[in-house]
């Protein structure tokens, strides 16, 4: 069975300092991997999908990368506004459905 | 664009009834998933629909049912309701199978 395993649960950041999140995974043939933030009362929304090992994406003070065993999301030099829940998921070839396997989440949060 | 937009935002009901929940997909999107958000977890899967036929189905009982309409909107449908199924249900929706999901902000569903 597919499996997602986030750490830490919560973290708590200055301004500025940069830090890492960690997404462990096992998957019966990994189809994508997929980070999401979300934001109180709202719906999950969508930042990266990272395919194969060795991969990594971008956006803003975001990077994302990914191994055959975890993912990673560093957060270089975080605004307050970047304070969310940053969940990981992964679709595996297991089932035929478009069916997302997601991590706890990480409560993150920036102070000013 | 309009993302994914669900109907209602907010649903209160007592145990034993049923309840009814809508989503309207991203324009063009034909694939739409259903996810149950319990406070502090990440999304479970419940199905996905992809041109008007089921495609995949989560570990929840059969008092949850789900179908899609020609205009690939589509309805979850629950019965005799629990106090366990007090929630965040989500709607996804992409273009396509290895696409990644849009969610929508979800219906909050409390029962009393």
């Amino acid at each position: 069975e597919d499996q997602v395993t986030q750490s830490p649960e919560a973290l708590r950041l200055q301004e500025g300092e940069s830090s890492s999140l960690n997404c462990s995974y096992t998957v019966s043939g990994l189809r994508g991997l997929f980070w999401y933030r979300q934001d109180p009362g709202k719906g999950p929304e969508f930042l990266f999908t990272l395919y194969s090992a060795g991969e990594e994406k971008e956006k803003e003070r975001l990077k994302a990368t990914l191994t055959k065993k975890e993912s990673f999301l560093h957060i270089t030099a975080p605004k307050p506004e970047d304070s969310a829940t940053y969940l990981c998921a992964v679709r595996g070839t297991a089932q035929g459905a478009q069916k997302l396997v997601f991590g706890q989440g990480t409560r993150l949060t920036i102070n000013p | 664009d309009a993302g994914v937009t669900q109907s209602p935002t907010h649903l209160i009901k007592t145990r034993g009834q049923h309840v009814t929940l809508r989503c309207s997909p991203i324009s063009g999107h034909k694939s739409v998933s259903w996810y149950q958000q319990v406070l502090g977890q990440g999304p479970q899967f419940i199905f996905q629909y992809y041109e008007k036929e089921e495609r995949g189905r989560g570990n929840f009982p059969d008092r949850f049912s789900a179908r899609q309409f020609p205009n690939y909107s589509s309805e979850l449908n629950v019965n005799a309701l629990l106090l366990g199924d007090s929630a965040l249900y989500l709607c996804a929706s992409s273009l396509q199978d290895n696409q990644p999901q849009h969610f929508g902000d979800g219906t909050r569903l409390s029962i009393l």
